[in-house]
């Protein structure tokens, strides 16, 4: 079965801190792999895409990921937080099989402390 | 966004009511989604459609309908059928150039039973 998991629900770090929030994913055929972020009451901003090549992808707002394909994992990071990172973070997956469909993680949401 | 509207941001109905959310893009993409998003959920896809006059239903299309009678609308329907329509929805788009397979989102409409 097609699934995405984020594990960790709620993350919280500090100001200036490194982050690493987890995305472990199961597809079938070759994976398309995004990363999306939600402020309150808005609508998902991509952050950054893997669709081939390069297994480390840079994406915007000084975010990166990288492919794991041995561990079906593809981790958001980011080397030092901005208090106005805080938001929800949602890993997806997606590719064609006869459609083009999308599947979502639970999302995790980050807190930043001052 | 930025293409993609969606409209009333905010929508309160009656019990026993039908709504109607709209979504509008100037991307001139193929496909649109509606997904449902509820607190710890992520996002569950409704109904898609890949071209005009075509659409498919998604995970939970139960109590809802669509139409794409223009390749730049896609509006649905939340009808008295579903029985906890209180959640946020969001519109995507998506160009079906395989170079470009990235879904964009529209700002999303709340909707309240009260």
């Amino acid at each position: 079965a097609q699934s995405v998991t984020q594990p960790d629900i709620h993350i919280t770090v500090s100001e200036g801190a490194s982050l690493e929030l987890r995305c472990n994913y199961s597809y079938g055929a070759t994976p398309y792999l995004f990363w999306y972020v939600q402020s309150p009451g808005q609508g998902l901003q991509l952050l950054l895409k893997y669709f081939s090549g390069d297994t480390l992808v840079q994406g915007i707002k000084g975010f990166e990921a990288e492919f794991k394909r041995s561990q079906s994992s593809f981790n958001l990071r980011k080397p030092s937080v901005h208090w106005s990172d805080a938001a929800e973070y949602f890993c997806a997956v997606g590719g064609y099989s006869g459609t083009y469909k999308y599947i979502f993680g639970t999302g995790t949401r980050l807190k930043v402390l001052a | 966004d930025g293409g993609i509207t969606q409209s009333p941001k905010y929508l309160f109905r009656k019990e026993g009511q039908n709504v109607t959310l709209s979504c509008e893009q100037n991307l001139n993409h193929d496909a649109m989604y509606w997904y449902r998003q509820d607190p710890g959920q992520g996002l569950r896809l409704i109904y898609y459609s890949q071209i005009v006059n075509d659409f498919q239903k998604g995970d939970i299309a139960e109590g809802y309908s669509v139409s794409r009678e223009k390749k730049e609308s896609f509006p649905l329907t939340v009808t008295s059928a579903q029985k906890n329509p209180t959640a946020f929805y969001l519109c995507a788009t998506m160009n079906r150039d395989k170079r470009s397979d990235t879904q964009y989102f529209g700002p999303g409409t709340r909707l309240t039973v009260l």
